[in-house]
């Protein structure tokens, strides 16, 4: 069975500093990995996702993410935060044995300071 | 641009009575999913729908039922509605072959059962 954890609740970050979601899965099989944002009472949103080739993903809004796959995992990363960016992420996985399995995270509250 | 919409943001009822909750996307996909949102929780999956009339039971189907009469909407049923089930309810639907893709998110329906 496939699970995710997201080892901050909450991230508290002053505007313009950089900022690093942590993520990390356990899973028997290859895997997809997926992060999300939540903004306040709103639906998720894609950010970016891993399905193949480079370790290294981009998505919007600047975030980027890596594949680690001997540390499984899928920190998600932005140089410089804007107050816009106060959400909560969260980190999925889905494998390749039944992709419809997405298991999500419990979620990262980041907080941006001005 | 993806669309999913649920029929209600909020709702309130009672315990006991029996609640709809709507979702309709327009794009297509075969796959459907109901999952529940809970702090600290992240998502949990109740059900899905690879196809019209077909439903999978998720993490969590205990005190829920769903329909798919027509491939672009997915029902959420509480037949008997009780106090633990206030949450908020999101849907979402993705196609991809056997759903190794995106999930595309509905803006949620906040549920309280008093």
């Amino acid at each position: 069975a496939q699970s995710v954890t997201q080892l901050d609740s909450q991230v508290p970050v002053f505007e313009e500093a950089p900022v690093e979601l942590r993520c990390n899965y356990s899973s028997s099989v290859s895997v997809y990995l997926f992060w999300y944002v939540q903004y306040p009472n709103q639906g998720l949103q894609l950010l970016l996702k891993y399905l193949s080739g480079s370790t290294l993903v981009k998505g919007i809004n600047g975030f980027e993410a890596e594949f680690n796959k001997s540390q499984t995992s899928f920190h998600l990363r932005k140089p410089s935060v804007h107050i816009s960016d106060t959400a909560e992420y969260f980190c999925a996985v889905s494998d390749s044995n039944y992709g419809q399995n997405f298991v999500f995270g419990p979620g990262t509250r980041l907080s941006v300071l001005p | 641009d993806v669309k999913v919409t649920q029929s209600s943001r909020y709702l309130v009822k009672r315990t006991g009575e029996k609640v709809f909750l709507e979702c309709v996307q327009d794009m297509d996909h075969e796959n459907m999913f109901w999952y529940r949102q809970d702090p600290g929780l992240g998502l949990r999956l109740i059900y899905f729908s690879y196809d019209v009339k077909m439903k999978e039971k998720g993490d969590i189907p205990e005190g829920y039922s769903v329909s798919r009469e027509k491939k672009e909407r997915f029902s959420l049923i509480l037949e008997s509605a009780s106090t633990n089930q206030t949450s908020m309810y999101l849907c979402a639907s993705g196609s991809g072959l056997g759903g190794i893709d995106t999930q595309y998110f509905g803006p949620g329906t906040r549920l309280t059962v008093l």
